[in-house]
């Protein structure tokens, strides 16, 4: 059974700072990894979709890599913004199931 | 492209009645299309896969009597969650996979709908 971890569960870094926020898997076979952002109260932002056969995605100041291998999947934010302030989730898809199994989550604040 | 919406945006209900959520997709076919269910500070759970034309598939613990998924087209699935609870008091989000995508696995999401049960 796939589970998705997210770690850290929250963190609070100032204006400017570079950050990566981590995911791990237990299923290695996964189609895809995607990263989303959320707004509180709000729905989902599809960010970054890793396939399988890639092991990074780029879009402006986002990074997101993909190690099938160890299970693991970061997304690198450059030169943050209190607007990147956001819960960031990310999901796997594939295996048995090819559902899309989400993390736990990491709320990020980015102070002024 | 790829827009999802969901109505309504936020509905509340009194214990014991029944609401329904609507899940459209509004420029692509979607032959799939899932529920989640997500309490405050909490990740996504997928409820129930929606197939166009045929019965819905729940995931475990998941009561498909109380949950009634209906996708009756390829555009539109609904949600009613009958005889309504406050513990049934939520944020519901749809998602759909383009049926005629080139990134076929690729889901879309919703924005939404807040559900309390008072």
């Amino acid at each position: 059974k796939q589970e998705v971890t997210q770690i850290p569960a929250a963190l609070s870094v100032p204006e400017g700072e570079n950050l990566v926020l981590n995911c791990s898997f237990t299923d290695s076979a996964i189609y895809n990894l995607q990263w989303f952002r959320q707004d509180p109260g709000k729905g989902l932002t599809s960010l970054l979709l890793i396939q399988s056969s890639q092991r990074e995605q780029t879009s402006g100041r986002l990074n997101a890599s993909l190690d099938k291998s160890s299970g693991r999947s970061t997304l690198y934010i450059a030169a943050s913004q209190p607007g990147d302030s956001a819960t960031y989730l990310c999901a796997g898809q594939g295996g048995a199931t090819n559902k899309l199994i989400f993390g736990t989550g990491t709320l990020l604040a980015v102070q002024p | 492209g790829a827009v999802v919406s969901q109505h309504p945006s936020r509905v509340i209900c009194k214990s014991g009645t029944s609401v329904k959520i609507e899940c459209r997709s509004l420029d692509f076919q979607a032959t799939t299309m899932f529920w989640y269910r997500q309490f405050p500070k909490k990740s996504l759970m997928l409820m129930a896969t929606s197939n166009e034309g045929s019965k819905a598939t729940y995931e475990q613990g998941v009561e498909k009597d109380k949950f009634l998924i209906n996708h009756a087209s390829l555009t539109l699935s609904t949600l009613t969650v009958t005889s309504a609870h406050p513990e049934d008091s939520s944020f519901y989000i749809c998602s759909a996979r383009d049926s005629g995508g080139l990134v076929s696995y690729e889901q879309y999401f919703g924005p939404g709908t807040r559900l309390t049960v008072t």
